[in-house]
């Protein structure tokens, strides 16, 4: 198993600025997603980030908005970008197993952002 | 598309009876991986059982256990004895074998009552 940490936990922010999430996990792993849980819904996959190469978004999310650093096999991070109340929303960080395993994925604790 | 829907947005069950949550998908694929998430309040999800498509016998993993009906396209979620700290939001989600990309469904929120 992982033990994924995020940071921060929770954040309020103003329209316009941009909030850089960290995500950490226990152990080395092939993949690390990020997903985005609006109020009361499901998750959503913004994107796949990749050592060593750019992050794969899904349909509907950017780079411009959503850029993703991969610095090694243990940690990735997450900006929102020139924020907007539509961003408000639950951040979560999640990898696939050691070696590359896709039986199982595991998940941070989620980083709540509130956008006034 | 693969798509996962999860009709009751919520349920109630009495402390110590069983309780069943429903999930339904829609795929072309033949090779595939389901999942139960579970997401207490903390937000922390927790994985709580997997099927593999090719199995035919039902996933069980102590109080939980499943109803794969492969055919039907159907994957419910059986929790016996329920207990409070069972309370949670629980998803079902859905994986393409040889891929990473899991399609969640909408989630249903399990109540406990004492």
């Amino acid at each position: 198993s992982a033990v994924i940490s995020q940071k921060p936990s929770r954040d309020i922010c103003q329209r316009g600025t941009s909030l850089t999430i960290q995500c950490q996990v226990d152990s080395q792993v092939t993949m690390m997603f990020w997903y985005r849980q609006q109020p009361g819904q499901s998750l959503t996959l913004i994107a796949t980030a990749n050592q060593g190469s750019e992050a794969t978004y899904e349909s509907g999310f950017v780079i411009d908005k959503f850029p993703i650093s991969r610095p090694n096999l243990t940690f990735s991070t997450l900006t929102v970008s020139n924020m907007s109340p539509e961003d408000s929303s639950i951040y979560l960080c999640s990898s696939g197993g050691a070696s590359g395993r896709y039986n199982e994925q595991f998940f941070g604790p989620g980083t709540r952002l509130t956008v006034l | 598309a693969q798509t996962v829907t999860q009709s009751q947005p919520e349920m109630s069950v009495q402390e110590a009876e069983t309780v069943t949550l429903s999930c339904t998908y829609d795929t072309s694929e033949s090779d595939y991986y389901l999942f139960w998430y579970k997401q207490p309040p903390s937000r922390q999800m927790i994985l709580v059982i997997r099927q593999e498509a090719y199995k035919q016998q039902n996933a069980t993993e102590n109080r939980f256990s499943v109803n794969f009906q492969k055919a039907a396209k159907s994957f419910s979620l059986k929790i016996s004895d329920s207990q409070l700290g069972d309370a949670a939001m629980y998803f079902c989600a859905y994986r393409i074998s040889g891929t990473y990309k899991y399609i969640f469904g909408t989630g249903t929120r399990l109540k406990v009552l004492a």
